[in-house]
This record gives structure tokens, C-alpha cells and sequence, in this order.
């Protein structure tokens, strides 16, 4: 089946540092990918997304690349700010299609210090 | 911008009382959803419904569980009995229709249903 796998957090680093959160998945086909945030006290909001292989989402200076290779959508950025202090969730959908469900990852916590 | 609303935000319950929780997706959306999220784990898919019937649905979404979009603007999720296992934060989501949506989900704020 499918399955998204991220790294464990939680990730404490100081503010303007750089930030990776390790993302790889497990599909069939040409599945569409997804990295959704939670802050404290709220739901999912879409942070950025890729729709096939070597497309690079980006949004608030975050980006991930879809790299089919290596079945992986790395999130990067490269001067963190105490607000983004949350949990980032990668997720895929498998067919791209508006039934699909959503898989996701554990999430990562992520804590910026000031 | 529109969003995806959800009442109430807790819901509090015996074990083995029916509940319903309620779900406004975005208005020009088509495809709704139910996740739930247990304390600590990942959010899970429940359901998905379009057109007035159900599309997808997970293992989780046994006979206890059930959807619904009663009117034009509703979406709910009623769960018949419920369990100290369905105590989770349940979120709303939706989506358009197209290629540029790409399945591209709005989520609600959340439900939080703890279950006594």
C-alpha cells in the first residue's frame, strides 16, 4: 500500500538556521505530493505541493523537490523564523484524483528558538 | 478567502451515545472528506463522498460510522456508538474539481471528540 515516511521529531533549531525535513514515500504510479503545517491550536493549511517528478513546490521561502529516484520531497528553507514553530506533515496522493484520500506522514514537530 | 469550517470544536460523550459532527466545506467544492487524528498519531483518512454518495473509504470507516450532506452547504460525519477508541481530533476537508486541483485538500480547524 501507500505510505509516507518522515523523519521523527521533534527538530529544535535557532532562528536563521537552515532546515530539512526528510520525506519519502511509497506509491504505485505518479502520485501527487504535499507538505500541509499545524500550528498550535489549528488545522492543516497546504504549505506547498508538486504534481510529478522534478516539479519544485515552494511557498514562505519553503521548498521541496519531487524527486521519483529516490521516491523522496525533502522540505527545505534556508532562514527559519521563530514562526514557523509548528508540524509539518508530508502526504501524498496516489492518483491525483478528487476521491483519493490523502496518506500522510507522522509529522514532524518543529521548534525555533529565538 | 473561504475556508472550511467545522462545529463544535469539542464535543464531549458517554461511550455508546451517537454523535455528529459538522463539517461547511469551501461552496464551489465538490469532494469532502473525513479524517481523524489520534493523540500523538497521524492523520488518517476516513471517507471521501462525491455526487451524494461515498467515493473512498478506509478500513477505519466501519458500520459505525456514517456521512452525510443533508442540504446544499453541510457535510456530517454521525458515528452510531461510540467508543473510548474514536476519542481523536476529526477533520473536514475539500477540494475542487479538475486538473489544477490535483486533489489539492482544504482543511477544517477540527473537531475534537473525546469520548468518556
Amino acid at each position: 500500500g501507500n505510505s509516507v515516511t518522515q523523519m521523527e521529531g521533534p527538530v529544535t533549531l535557532s532562528e536563521e538556521a537552515f532546515l530539512t525535513i526528510n520525506c519519502t514515500y511509497t506509491a504505485t504510479g505518479y502520485p501527487s505530493l504535499f507538505w500541509y503545517v499545524q500550528y498550535p491550536g489549528e488545522g492543516l493549511q497546504l504549505l506547498l505541493k508538486a504534481t510529478k517528478a522534478d516539479d519544485k513546490g515552494s511557498n514562505k521561502g519553503f521548498e521541496a523537490t519531487y524527486r521519483k529516484e529516490t521516491t523522496s520531497f525533502h522540505l527545505e528553507k534556508g532562514s527559519v523564523q521563530v514562526s514557523d514553530s509548528a508540524v509539518y506533515f508530508c502526504a501524498l496522493s496516489a492518483t491525483g484524483g478528487g476521491a483519493d484520500g490523502l496518506t500522510f506522514g507522522k509529522g514532524t514537530h518543529l521548534i525555533i528558538q529565538p | 478567502e473561504p475556508e472550511v469550517t467545522q462545529t463544535p470544536s469539542h464535543q464531549v460523550t458517554q461511550m455508546g451515545q451517537e454523535v455528529i459532527l459538522r463539517c461547511v466545506p469551501i461552496s464551489n467544492h465538490l469532494y469532502f472528506y473525513w479524517y481523524r487524528q489520534i493523540l500523538g498519531q497521524k492523520v488518517e483518512f476516513l471517507v471521501s463522498f462525491y455526487n451524494n454518495e461515498i467515493s473512498e473509504k478506509s478500513e477505519i470507516f466501519d458500520d459505525q460510522f456514517s456521512v452525510e450532506r443533508p442540504d446544499g452547504s453541510n457535510f456530517t460525519l454521525k458515528i452510531r456508538s461510540t467508543k473510548l477508541e474514536d476519542s481523536a481530533m476529526y477533520f473536514c476537508a475539500s477540494t475542487g474539481v479538475g486538473a489544477a486541483s490535483y486533489n489539492e485538500q482544504f482543511f477544517g480547524p477540527g473537531t475534537r471528540l473525546t469520548v468518556l
